[in-house]
């Protein structure tokens, strides 16, 4: 069974500028997260998807973040403009149902580095 | 104070080693998960428990609902054990399965 993909794995850019981050969550599965981790800390949710439905979204900086997942399978996740603090591992995950306590399934991450 | 604490932030030993890690919460929660992620971000879930104590090849969690604390033990700890170790509680009082997120422990295990 494939895992989650995510790309791209890294991404470098400049404060101001826009960038996006793609998501294939593990096949069938309805539910969908996006995490940001800045180093040393642990994981923030910041959206989290049933089928095409946003279910949480409180912690999504919504000036500048947005999200979707359209046909209720991958998913983009889009910063503009980039701010420095916005410099994290941007985690993506899925689960087959979200149901309270079950296990979640997570990419390898995208890297992004603003300067 | 953060929902999720977990001790120590980082942790080396010496192969061979008995390893604890401790993680306390203070929301009600529906299940605690054991996170591992190496360098590079991804993250495997290890242990998903809501009572008692789980147990696969040299990793043994445990949990106690009462005092809101649960442990990661690792047996005759192994360099390629080095990683990220994270607590994540499934809160009662959150939506669905939404994670709230210790900080992890970054574990070394030196040959």
């Amino acid at each position: 069974e494939a895992g989650v993909a995510q790309s791209p794995r890294y991404k470098i850019i400049e404060k101001r500028q826009s960038v996006a981050f793609w998501c294939n969550p593990i096949s069938g599965h309805a539910t969908l997260y996006w995490y940001q981790q800045i180093l040393g800390q642990g994981p923030k949710l910041l959206i989290q998807f049933q089928n095409n439905g946003v279910v949480d979204d409180s912690q999504l900086p919504k000036d500048r973040f947005s999200a979707e997942r359209l046909k209720g399978v991958d998913s983009t996740l889009k910063i503009q403009p980039a701010k420095l603090e916005d410099s994290a591992v941007y985690l993506c995950a899925s689960s087959p149902r979200g149901g309270m306590g079950e296990t979640q399934y997570f990419g390898p991450g995208t890297r992004l580095l603003v300067l | 104070k953060n929902e999720v604490e977990q001790s120590p932030q980082n942790l080396t030993a010496q192969e061979g080693e008995f390893i604890t890690i401790n993680c306390s919460y203070s929301v009600g929660i529906s299940a605690l998960h054991w996170l591992q992620q190496h360098p590079g971000g991804g993250i495997v879930s290890l242990f998903m428990l809501s009572s008692g104590k789980k147990k696969h090849g040299r990793l043994i969690a445990t949990i106690n609902i009462q005092e809101k604390h649960s442990s990661l033990h690792i047996t005759a700890s192994h360099p390629r054990d080095s990683a990220v170790y994270i607590c994540a509680v499934s809160s009662e009082e959150t939506s669905g399965s939404r994670l709230t997120f210790g900080e992890g422990t970054q574990l070394t295990v030196n040959p």
